[in-house]
């Protein structure tokens, strides 16, 4: 099955600097990639997500790149603010089930 | 609120009590899914419906656990004779497509 790596676990940055977050995929039939985060006692919420006939998408302050030779894609976040701070989630899905990474707890320092 | 709604929010049972979750979908996704997070985990996948089939069970979802959407609308989870193991929080997530899933809030279940 799918396996779905996440780095880093922690990711600590400054108010308005940037944050970027990697993952890896192994299985080549993924085709959608969704990041979610996730603030403490809350649902999952899904931020940006991308397909796997597009390189990049971005959303305001969010972009996320898609290398499908690799597997691998990564989030980016620019301008980062105190209220970006969670844990982000990274996942892969071939058809129905989607299959996440570990989650990346970013803290915005102010 | 428009959203994925499940309930209860919180359980609390003692070993080899059973347990219910209700999860109701955003009303026009036919695509409904069950997964269970622990502490410092992403979700695992347990179950999918579409409509009221049970189209997938995950390796996780052992015998002692059961998954219904009768009339392709509300789910419920049951979990018989819960395990310490089984505590964690279960998420229910629906979607209008193949792709886009949207999470609702969750139940924490703690097995004492």
């Amino acid at each position: 099955g799918e396996n779905v790596e996440q780095h880093p676990s922690t990711l600590s940055v400054q108010e308005g600097d940037s944050a970027v977050i990697k993952c890896t995929y192994s299985d080549s039939a993924s085709n959608y990639f969704p990041w979610y985060k996730q603030e403490l006692g809350k649902r999952p919420q899904l931020i940006i997500d991308i397909r796997s006939n597009v390189g990049e998408k971005k959303d305001q302050r969010i972009a996320v790149t898609l290398n499908k030779t690799a597997k691998h894609f990564s989030l980016h976040i620019t301008e980062t603010q105190p209220e970006d701070s969670a844990v982000y989630f990274c996942a892969a899905s071939g058809s129905y089930q989607l299959t996440f990474g570990k989650g990346t707890k970013l803290s915005v320092i102010p | 609120d428009t959203g994925v709604s499940q309930d209860p929010r919180h359980k609390i049972t003692k070993r080899g009590q059973n347990v219910t979750f209700r999860c109701d979908p955003i009303s026009e996704h036919n695509r409904l899914y069950w997964y269970r997070q622990t502490l410092g985990q992403g979700p695992e996948f347990l179950t999918y419906f579409q409509n009221e089939a049970q189209l997938e069970k995950s390796r996780l979802l052992s015998d002692r656990f059961s998954a219904e959407r009768p009339k392709g609308s509300f789910s419920t989870l049951e979990i018989q004779r819960t395990e310490q193991g089984d505590s964690a929080m279960y998420l229910c997530a629906s979607s209008p497509s193949r792709n886009e899933q949207f999470f609702g809030p969750g139940t924490r279940l703690t097995v004492l």
